[in-house]
Formats: C-alpha cells, sequence, structure tokens
C-alpha cells in the first residue's frame, strides 16, 4: 500500500530553534509539494518541486524557510529560527507528475508543529 | 493573487439529504479543478476532480458541476451519509503545471 510518510508527526519546540520536517514520496512520484494548514489561512502552498528541482516557492518565507530534495526518496523543510506564528499543521504530497493526465497529489499524515 | 473562494464555510445536513459546496474562481489559466476530502488527523485525500472541458462528471454519489463562463463548479452529495462528515476543499491546478490552489474549505456534518 504505496504512501506518503511524514516524520516526526508531532513536534514541539521553543521559538529560535531550528526545525526539520522530512517526507517521503511515494516510489515513482516525480512532484512532491509542501502545503502548511492553519485554521485562518487553509491550505497554503509553501513549495513545490519536479524531478527533485525546485519550481516554485513563492508561498515560503525566504528568510526562514528552506526546501530541498536531496533524492528522489526524501524532501526536507526546514525553518530556522522558528517563530510561534509557524505552528501549523505541514503536509508533503506527492504526485505522478504527468501533464494533463492523473495530477492527484496524495498526501502524507502530516507533521504538527507547534512552536511556543 | 490567484484565488479560489469556497463557500459555505459550514454546512449539516440531514441523512440522505443532497449536500452542495460552491467554488468560485478568478483565473481563467486553471485547467484541473479536483476536490479533496479530509477527515480529522488526516491528510486530504481526492474525492473527484474535473477538467474544464466537461460541465458534469459522476462518481456514485458524488457529482461535479462545472460552469466555464461563471469560473464556477460546485460538489454535489447526494444521499449524504454520516461517513461523508469531514472537510471539503475545492482546489485549482495552473494550467501546464502542477501549483495548486486550495479553498478555505467547508466543515460538512450528515446529521443520522
Amino acid at each position: 500500500d504505496a504512501r506518503v510518510t511524514q516524520t516526526p508527526r508531532h513536534k514541539v519546540t521553543e521559538m529560535g530553534q531550528e526545525v526539520t520536517m522530512r517526507c517521503q514520496p511515494i516510489l515513482g512520484h516525480n512532484t512532491v509539494f509542501w502545503y502548511r494548514q492553519t485554521m485562518m489561512q487553509g491550505l497554503e502552498l509553501l513549495a513545490y518541486f519536479r524531478n527533485r528541482a525546485p519550481l516554485d516557492d513563492s508561498g515560503m518565507p525566504k528568510d526562514r524557510f528552506s526546501a530541498e530534495m536531496p533524492d528522489a526518496t526524501l524532501a526536507t523543510l526546514k525553518i530556522q529560527p522558528s517563530e510561534p506564528r509557524d505552528s501549523a499543521v505541514y503536509f508533503c504530497a506527492s504526485g505522478l507528475g504527468v501533464y494533463r493526465e492523473k495530477d492527484t497529489q496524495y498526501f502524507g499524515p502530516g507533521t504538527r508543529l507547534t512552536v511556543l | 493573487q490567484q484565488q479560489v473562494k469556497q463557500s459555505p464555510q459550514s454546512l449539516i445536513v440531514q441523512k440522505g439529504g443532497i449536500s452542495i459546496i460552491n467554488c468560485a474562481y478568478e483565473n481563467t489559466a486553471f485547467d484541473y479543478f479536483p476536490w479533496y476530502q479530509q477527515f480529522p488527523g488526516k491528510g486530504p485525500a481526492l474525492l473527484i476532480a474535473i477538467r474544464p472541458d466537461v460541465s458534469e462528471k459522476k462518481e456514485g454519489r458524488f457529482t461535479i458541476s462545472f460552469n466555464k463562463s461563471a469560473k464556477q463548479f460546485s460538489l454535489h452529495i447526494m444521499d449524504s451519509q454520516p461517513g461523508d462528515s469531514a472537510t471539503y476543499f475545492c482546489a485549482a491546478t495552473q494550467a501546464g503545471g502542477f501549483k495548486t490552489i486550495f479553498g478555505a474549505g467547508t466543515r460538512l456534518f450528515v446529521k443520522a
């Protein structure tokens, strides 16, 4: 049963600390997305990759957030330094990335981040 | 900024009734309109999707109606069941790419 995995599932940290969230996309998928979900803003696209290359990170605060794909099986989202306003659920999603076909995004279970 | 506006924010429907959720978009450069369903504590999951070259798509109890000229699309859930109680998101994906903009979500509660 192929699925997107995310670690950690929960993270509580103090303001100013570095946070790293990891995602393993479904094998064979070549698009990876990072979303942030809050009650106020809903689901916001932070960044996405295709074939490990960043295509759009316009939704990401550049001064503190960074997203990378060191290899095809791992995507990371880092926040340094973290702030209380970063508290949210962060979702990773992956997709086949075939234009006009099967654009389904498969979401992971999310990482619930709390910054105190 | 590209936006997808979704309404209502919340919806209560009796079991067996029809649930209707509406969305409108402001940019014509979208070519894929999915609906996602999210249960508490879980990630969103694709429910049904439509492309702008068709006006309606039906899968079981779920139907998307699409009005390209009005830039509106809606989700109809027929014979709503308590198990359908979840948050529903409409979305729109950029033409020629994969950037997806989500609506704010509708919390549906189906009363038994």
